[in-house]
C-alpha cells in the first residue's frame, strides 16, 4: 500500500526550514528518502532502517517512528538546490522493491 | 565507477510494436530493480534481481513485459505489444547485498517510452 505524503506541496524562502511527512499503514522495514529533479533520476537522500540505525547524507536529517510507522524528513536552513520533489519510499522486508509515495513538490525562492 | 547506466533515454514507438531498454547496474551491485514512473507519480516497483535470480515481480508486470539478467550484470527489460498505456519512465536501480551502503538503491536517468 501506497505510503502518504504531506504536504503535497510547499513555497519556502531560501533560508526557510521545512519538514515532509511520510506514513504507512503497514509495519515497515525501512523508510527512504529520495529528491528528484525534472527530467532527472532520483537522489538517494537518506535511509532509515527498523531499529534505529540509518545512513544518508550529512546535511540532511530524518527521523523515524516505528510505532506509528511514520517518517520526517528535515530541510534546514533551504537553498536554492533544495527544490525538486520528494519522495518517500518504505520497504515492508529486507528484500523488496520500495513503494512510493506521490511525492512532495519543494520549491525555493530567493 | 559513472553509477547507474540506462540506454536507451528515450524510445518513441508505435502501439503493437516490441521494445526493448538496457540497464547497466553500478559495477558490483547484486541487486537491480525496474520501476516504472508517470507523470506526477512516484516510481512503481516492476520486478527485482539478486544476481542472475528474478526474485519478486509485482502485479503491475503484465504477461507482456519481461526482463532478464543473464549473467548477473547488465539487466534487459522488453515489452512485447506496446500499448499507450505503457508510455512512461522506466527507471532502474541497483544496491549492494552487503557492506555499509546495503540497501540504499541508486537510479538511473531512465529510458522515456512513448507510445504513438
Amino acid at each position: 500500500q501506497q505510503p502518504v505524503q504531506s504536504p503535497q506541496a510547499v513555497i519556502l524562502r531560501e533560508g526557510e526550514d521545512a519538514v515532509i511527512n511520510c506514513s504507512s499503514s503497514k509495519a515497515l522495514y525501512s523508510v527512504h528518502w529520495y529528491r528528484q529533479k525534472h527530467g532527472e533520476a532520483p537522489v538517494f537522500l537518506m535511509i532509515l532502517l527498523k531499529g534505529g540505525e540509518q545512513k544518508g547524507h550529512d546535511k540532511i536529517s530524518a527521523s523515524f517512528n516505528e510505532k506509528k510507522q511514520q517518517s520526517s524528513l528535515y530541510l534546514t536552513a533551504s537553498q536554492l538546490s533544495y527544490s525538486g520533489t520528494y519522495f518517500c519510499g518504505t520497504e515492508k522486508g529486507g528484500a523488496d522493491g520500495l513503494t512510493f509515495g506521490k511525492g512532495t513538490h519543494l520549491i525555493i525562492q530567493p | 565507477d559513472t553509477g547507474v547506466s540506462q540506454d536507451p533515454r528515450h524510445k518513441i514507438t508505435k502501439r503493437g510494436q516490441n521494445v526493448t531498454f538496457r540497464c547497466d547496474p553500478i559495477s558490483e551491485h547484486n541487486r537491480l530493480y525496474w520501476y516504472r514512473q508517470t507523470l506526477g507519480q512516484g516510481p512503481e516497483f516492476l520486478t527485482y534481481f539478486q544476481n542472475e535470480a528474478q526474485l519478486e515481480k509485482s502485479r503491475l508486470l503484465s504477461d507482456r513485459f519481461s526482463a532478464e539478467r543473464p549473467k548477473g550484470s547488465f539487466s534487459t527489460l522488453e515489452i512485447q505489444r506496446t500499448e499507450q498505456g505503457d508510455s512512461a519512465m522506466y527507471l532502474c536501480a541497483s544496491s549492494l547485498v552487503r557492506g555499509r551502503d546495503r540497501g540504499i538503491q541508486y537510479f538511473g536517468a531512465g529510458t522515456r517510452l512513448s507510445v504513438l
